[in-house]
C-alpha cells in the first residue's frame, strides 16, 4: 500500500518569499512522485515528476523537488514566490500498481 | 488542442434520480480515470480502465459504475445519488500504464456535483 502526508493544508507567503511545501510518501516499492497544481475552478496540471535518476528534479513555473529517499520526502520548492503561484498543490505516489495516491492538498496563499 | 473534456460541469439533482456524467479525451490514451475531490482528502480514484472493455474498481467504488466502450470515452454513472455523493469529480487519462514508469495524467476540468 503507498500513501502521502502533506504537511499544513494551508500555507501562507509573501511575494518574494521562498516557497516550501511539504510531502512524506509511503510505499513498498520505489516510488514514482509527481506534484499537481490545481488553480481555481480548474483541474489538475503536472507540475513536476520523479521517476529515476537525478533526484533534484526542475518542472514548470520555476519549482523544483528533490526526492530523498532516507527522508521519504518529495518537497517542492520555488526560490521567490509570485502572485500568480497562488493554487492548490497536490502531491501524488505512484507505486507498483501505477495507479496514483493523492496527498489531501496545501492551499498556497501568497500576500503582496 | 489536446484535452479532456467532462459533461456537464455543473449538476443539481435529487437523491436517486439516475445521471451519467460524461468523460472523453482526444489525446488516444489507453488509460482514464475517474476521481472524486472532497475538502481535506484530496483526490480520490474511483475507477479506472486500462483499455476498451477493462474496468477496475479504485478507492472508493460504492454508488458508481463505469464503461469503456470506445478508447475515447469514459462516462462515470450514478444509478442512485445520495447526498453523500455531492463532490467535485475529475476525469484523467494518460498513455498505458502497462510498462515504464507512470505517465502524465490530464485531467478534465471537473464536474460539480449536488445532490439534495
Amino acid at each position: 500500500a503507498q500513501s502521502v502526508t502533506q504537511l499544513g493544508s494551508h500555507v501562507s507567503v509573501s511575494e518574494g518569499a521562498l516557497v516550501l511545501l511539504r510531502c512524506n510518501y509511503s510505499s513498498s516499492v520505489p516510488p514514482y512522485l509527481f506534484w499537481y497544481v490545481q488553480y481555481p475552478n480548474q483541474g489538475l496540471q503536472l507540475l513536476l515528476k520523479y521517476t529515476t535518476g537525478a533526484t533534484l528534479v526542475k518542472g514548470i513555473n520555476g519549482f523544483e523537488a528533490e526526492f530523498k529517499k532516507s527522508e521519504t520526502s518529495f518537497h517542492l520548492t520555488k526560490p521567490s514566490a509570485h502572485m500568480s503561484d497562488a493554487a492548490e498543490y497536490f502531491c501524488a505516489v505512484s507505486g507498483s500498481a501505477r495507479q496514483l495516491t493523492f496527498g489531501s492538498g496545501t492551499q498556497l496563499t501568497v500576500l503582496p | 488542442e489536446a484535452q479532456v473534456t467532462q459533461n456537464p460541469r455543473y449538476l443539481i439533482t435529487v437523491t436517486g434520480k439516475k445521471l451519467t456524467v460524461t468523460c472523453s479525451q482526444n489525446m488516444n490514451h489507453e488509460y482514464m480515470s475517474w476521481y472524486r475531490q472532497d475538502p481535506g482528502l484530496g483526490l480520490r480514484q474511483i475507477y479506472y480502465s486500462m483499455n476498451v472493455e477493462v474496468t477496475d474498481k479504485g478507492d472508493v467504488p460504492e454508488g458508481y459504475k463505469v464503461s469503456r466502450k470506445e478508447k475515447r470515452n469514459f462516462p462515470l454513472i450514478l444509478e442512485s445519488p445520495s447526498p453523500n455523493q455531492t463532490s467535485l469529480y475529475f476525469c484523467a487519462s494518460s498513455l498505458s500504464l502497462l510498462a515504464g514508469a507512470p505517465n502524465e495524467q490530464f485531467f478534465g476540468p471537473g464536474t460539480r456535483l449536488t445532490v439534495l
